[in-house]
């Protein structure tokens, strides 16, 4: 079992539709968990961190459930510049040095 | 600010041949990395430093070395590559290991190809 999956998608959306996806995580040491965007062809850029508690940032709700070991991004009204794939990523720390885990990604389409 | 560059952006290789895949940053970045990314799977480690004369290994190290003589370069060797080294690589900076390890900036990649 992989330690973080994400559905590959894609993810087929409508502009102005909301779309939410998951990751899955299964060490339990985890820490620390993000979403990374990656554009076509590109290198990845950090897009948000998520919170115990859950955060936004404009359109961009993330949400953490470590009781089921699950991370969530919900893109409300989305335009077309979101069609990319998303990366989960988590950080977790099974000795003294810093591990990052990455999640195959989640390709979101956004159809005009 | 350039911020992290990586050359070459491409790269056909013959099975056996050696390269050496450049990597700089401008940021005064203690900590970098180089990854590969390949299609269905998440980014892999390949080798780190966490300082000028430092590096160590990864989650897939075999069959590439690594070197950092100053803050700035990071310069990963192919030392006799493998069909199994098809993929992307990505050069990635932080600004320290301690501080905020998630927060990596990453260079452009290079697409290489072993035939």
């Amino acid at each position: 079992r992989k330690e973080v999956e994400q559905d590959p998608g894609p993810f087929n959306v409508p502009e102005g539709a909301t779309v939410a996806f998951n990751c899955t995580y299964s060490n339990s040491a985890s820490q620390s968990f993000f979403w990374y965007r990656q554009d076509c062809r590109k290198e990845p850029k950090l897009l948000m961190s998520v919170y115990s508690s859950g955060n936004e940032d404009g359109r961009f709700t993330a949400q953490l459930n470590r009781a089921s070991q699950y991370i969530s991004l919900l893109i409300r009204d989305s335009k077309l510049s979101d069609s990319a794939t998303y990366l989960c990523v988590v950080l977790a720390r099974p000795d003294s040095n810093y591990q990052l885990i990455w999640g195959a990604g989640t390709k979101l389409i956004i159809k005009p | 600010n350039a911020g992290v560059t990586q050359t070459p952006k491409f790269q056909v290789l013959k099975t056996g041949q050696s390269m050496t895949l450049q990597c700089a940053q401008d940021m005064n970045h203690e900590y970098m990395s180089w990854y590969r990314q390949d299609p269905g799977m998440g980014l892999r480690l390949i080798h780190y430093s966490v300082g000028a004369g430092i590096t160590d290994q990864g989650e897939v190290p075999n069959g590439y070395n690594v070197s950092r003589s100053t803050t700035e370069d990071f310069p990963l060797r192919l030392l006799s590559a493998a069909p199994s080294q098809t993929s992307v690589y990505f050069c990635a900076s932080s600004y320290s290991y301690r501080v905020k390890p998630y927060e990596q900036y990453f260079g452009p990649g290079t697409r290489l190809t072993v035939t």
